[in-house]
Formats: C-alpha cells, structure tokens, sequence
C-alpha cells in the first residue's frame, strides 16, 4: 500500500526558512521511473507544482519559485524534503507532496493528505 | 513560462455530458492528465495520459487531446462528480497545472 505524508511546522513567522518532510512508504525512493513532487495549494485557490526529485537524484524547480527552493531525498529513511527560504504571508498554503509515476511524462498517482502551513508573525 | 487556461466553472444537469476544456500552446504535443479535487480531500487522477483511466475510475470519464486543446468528458454525469478539476502538463521538465474549473451539477 503505497501512502505518502507530510510533516513539518504548521506556523511559520515571515522571513524564516520553512522544512518540510515528505516519508514515503509501499515504495522504494529508487525506483526507476519514480519521483515524487512538492505541490502546494493557497487556501480557495488552484494547485502549484514547486518541485520534484527523482531516483536518479535528478531535481526540477518551479521558475518563479526557484531562487528559494531546495529538494532533497534520503532514500534509507523514505524522505523527501523540501525546503523554502524567505517564507511571506502569500505563501500561507497546503503544502503537499505526491508520487510521480512515469518520470517527465508522467502523472500524479498517490499524494499525501497535506499539512497546512500558515505564515504569520 | 507555460500556461495552462481552464474556464473558472462549468455548470451541467444531471445525467448530462459535461465538458472541460484546458488550453495551452501545442498542448496536444504533450500529455495531459486530470485531477478530481473534492472539497478537503486530495486531488485524485481520473485521466492521464490524455485518455486513459486508472483502475477504479468509472467508465464516464474521458479525455482527449489535439491541437491546443485537452478535454475532460464526463458522460452522465452524476452527483458526485461536482468537483474541481485541474489539468496538468509537463514543459521541459518542469509541471504545469492549470487554475482550475468548478464542476457545478445542478
């Protein structure tokens, strides 16, 4: 049974450097042909793709968000992390991580149940 | 960067064929993918690929792509299908999706 969840701070102040970790399990971070993604959702609004990771340690960032984003995975421990400088209020959102099945072509077919993150001070 | 357009609401009778269109510059030369998003819960794939239908996905679901087109077809469309649903794409290397359409079933 392949399931993916998040975990993280669900307060963050403005300025500071959110971490989040995605753990994985029912799959192995090695698997070919595998990755898994950081998508995020402000709340009322339309998803946002930030990031994804691959197997082969092969990473991609969202252009306007790339500056401030880091992708990262542990493959003994099943962790994905995903790390973003300089947080905002306007990046108040559920930030969610979701597998990859079929690399650069392929589609989202599991995803965690999300952690909402708040940016206040 | 590229864009993915999707009208903001579609609004259809039950029983109906709903169409939901997602538009973006020679999309048909990418693979597209849909995802069901109900209120709360996480997005769910109904489509990839363009056409086809993960297992458990009722046969009212369809999906076409050509042009600078990709629709979602949803044959007889039932209650529980009022939903948002978001397209996706790929772009050298990178994830697209789209702003979304509200499905109303009225």
């Amino acid at each position: 049974q392949v399931t993916l969840k998040e975990s993280g701070p669900v307060l963050v102040k403005p300025t500071e450097t959110l971490t989040l970790t995605c753990t994985v399990s029912g799959f192995s971070l090695s698997n070919a042909r595998m990755g898994v993604s950081w998508i995020r959702q402000p709340p009322g609004k339309a998803l946002e793709w930030l990031a994804h990771i691959f197997s082969n340690d092969e990473k991609s960032y969202s252009t306007s968000l790339k500056s401030r984003l880091t992708i990262s995975k542990d493959t003994s421990k099943s962790h994905v992390v995903l790390s973003m400088t300089n947080m905002d209020p306007v990046d108040t959102a559920t930030y969610s991580c979701a597998r990859i099945h079929g690399y650069t072509n392929g589609y989202f077919d599991y995803w965690g149940q999300g952690t909402l993150v708040t940016v206040s001070s | 960067s590229y864009e993915l357009t999707q009208p903001p609401s579609v609004s259809v009778s039950p029983g109906q064929t709903a169409s939901i269109t997602c538009s973006g510059d020679k999309l048909g030369d990418k693979f597209v993918s849909w995802y069901q998003q109900k209120p709360g819960q996480s997005p769910l794939v109904v489509i990839y690929q363009d056409r086809k239908r993960p297992s458990g996905i009722p046969e009212r679901f369809s999906g076409s792509n050509s042009g600078n087109t990709a629709t979602l077809t949803i044959s007889g469309t039932q209650a529980m299908d009022e939903a948002d649903y978001y397209c996706q794409a790929w772009d050298t290397g990178t994830v697209v999706f789209g702003g979304g359409a509200k499905l109303t079933v009225l």
